[in-house]
This record gives structure tokens, C-alpha cells and sequence, in this order.
């Protein structure tokens, strides 16, 4: 079965930091990019950060960059989302999400069921 | 960056009605960049709709998609009681975008 599973969110204070991790089973993930997506309670979908299945590629939000840093261990099937400086704002459910991009289509087909990140003193 | 609007923001809708979902981007979108997805309380979201109109994998043919350059529009022919959720369109060009979503509620 084709499965992405995310952990590692939490409580954290205003400045401090966080990783989160993507465990991957059921497909080759070394083919494929993946991203991460975040949803403030309440509201709509913000796309996060992206990375290539080779990392050679990495873009983030303008509202992350600078603080987010995204990488890729594809020996481990596992993707990362090292956030720092953490605001406020960043509190949301985190997914991470499998991603066609390519010439033709660009597209995020399978996702996982999201770790909460919750920022407050 | 294209700012995508969906419309309308809420559609009261009763089982066995047609649902009429529109996605407007601020600047023209490759319809093969856009998608459009379902999500449910509590759920992740889930593909619906690839390339402005191809369904995805296990997708129901009530569900299909249509449109191009600045309007797109998800259609379901016929609400099935699973079918009322938060719909979002979403485009790639220089920036993923998402829209801000529609709820469709039961009547």
C-alpha cells in the first residue's frame, strides 16, 4: 500500500524549532519529488516547500524561506522539514505529499494524514 | 504569483443534485498544471482532478473537469451523500498555488 506518514510536530515556543519527518513505504521513492503542505486551523491549504527526487531542486513559500529548510534521505524513504524560528503564524497541520511535476502535469496524488504543529507560548 | 478564486465559497446543495464548482486564476494557467482536490473534516486532502479534466485513479465518473487559460470548473453530476466536503483548485506555475476553497453542504 502506498502510504506517507508524518511525525514529529508538537508544542513549541515562539522562536524555537522543530523537524518534521515523512516516512514513505509502498512506492520507490527515490523517483519522485515530493512537498510539504500546511493548513491553518480553519483555513485553506498553503503550499510549504518543495524538493526534486534527486534534491537537486528545492523551493520554499516566501513565507517560510530563510527559517524552513527541506531535505531528503532517500536510502531512509524520508523527507524532512527542519523549521526554525518558528512564528505564530506557522501553526497548522503539516502534510507532506507526493508530487508528479513534470512537463506535462503537476500534481500532488498521494498524501499523508498530517502531523499538528501548534506555536505558542 | 496567480491568485486562484473559487466560487462559490459555500454551495447548498441536496443529494442527487448537480454541483457547479468554479476555480478563476488571475493570469492564464497550463490547464496540465491544474488540479483540483477533495478534503473532508479531519482528512487529508485527495486528488480529484489532474490536468484540468483528467480524473485520477479510483475517481468516480460523476466527478469531471473542464476549462482553460483563466477559468476552470469542477463538475458532479449527481451529489452522493460522500461527495459533500471543502473542494480546492490548485495551479503550478512559478509558485504552487492553491484556491481558497468551496464548501458543499447538504440543503
Amino acid at each position: 500500500e502506498v502510504q506517507l506518514v508524518e511525525s514529529g510536530g508538537g508544542l513549541v515556543q515562539p522562536g524555537g524549532s522543530l523537524r518534521l519527518s515523512c516516512a514513505a513505504s509502498g512506492f520507490t521513492f527515490s523517483s519522485y519529488s515530493m512537498n510539504w503542505v500546511r493548513q491553518a486551523p480553519g483555513k485553506g491549504l498553503e503550499w510549504v516547500s518543495y524538493i526534486s527526487s534527486s534534491s537537486s531542486t528545492i523551493y520554499y513559500a516566501d513565507s517560510v524561506k530563510g527559517r524552513f529548510t527541506i531535505s531528503r534521505d532517500n536510502a531512509k524513504n524520508s523527507l524532512y522539514l527542519q523549521m526554525n524560528s518558528l512564528r505564530d503564524e506557522d501553526t497548522a497541520v503539516y502534510y507532506c505529499a507526493r508530487t508528479i511535476a513534470g512537463y506535462y502535469y503537476y500534481y500532488m496524488d498521494v498524501w499523508g494524514k498530517g502531523t499538528t504543529v501548534t506555536v505558542s507560548s | 504569483e496567480i491568485v486562484l478564486t473559487q466560487s462559490p465559497g459555500t454551495l447548498s446543495l441536496s443529494p442527487g443534485e448537480r454541483a457547479t464548482l468554479s476555480c478563476r486564476a488571475s493570469q492564464s494557467v497550463s490547464s496540465s498544471y491544474l488540479a483540483w482536490y477533495q478534503q473532508k473534516p479531519g482528512q487529508a486532502p485527495r486528488l480529484l482532478i489532474y490536468g484540468a479534466s483528467s480524473r485520477a485513479t479510483g475517481i468516480p465518473d460523476r466527478f469531471s473537469g473542464s476549462g482553460s487559460g483563466t477559468d476552470f470548473t469542477l463538475t458532479i453530476s449527481r451529489l452522493e451523500p460522500e461527495d459533500f466536503a471543502v473542494y480546492y483548485c490548485q495551479q503550478y506555475g512559478s509558485v504552487l498555488t492553491f484556491g481558497g476553497g468551496t464548501k458543499v453542504e447538504i440543503k
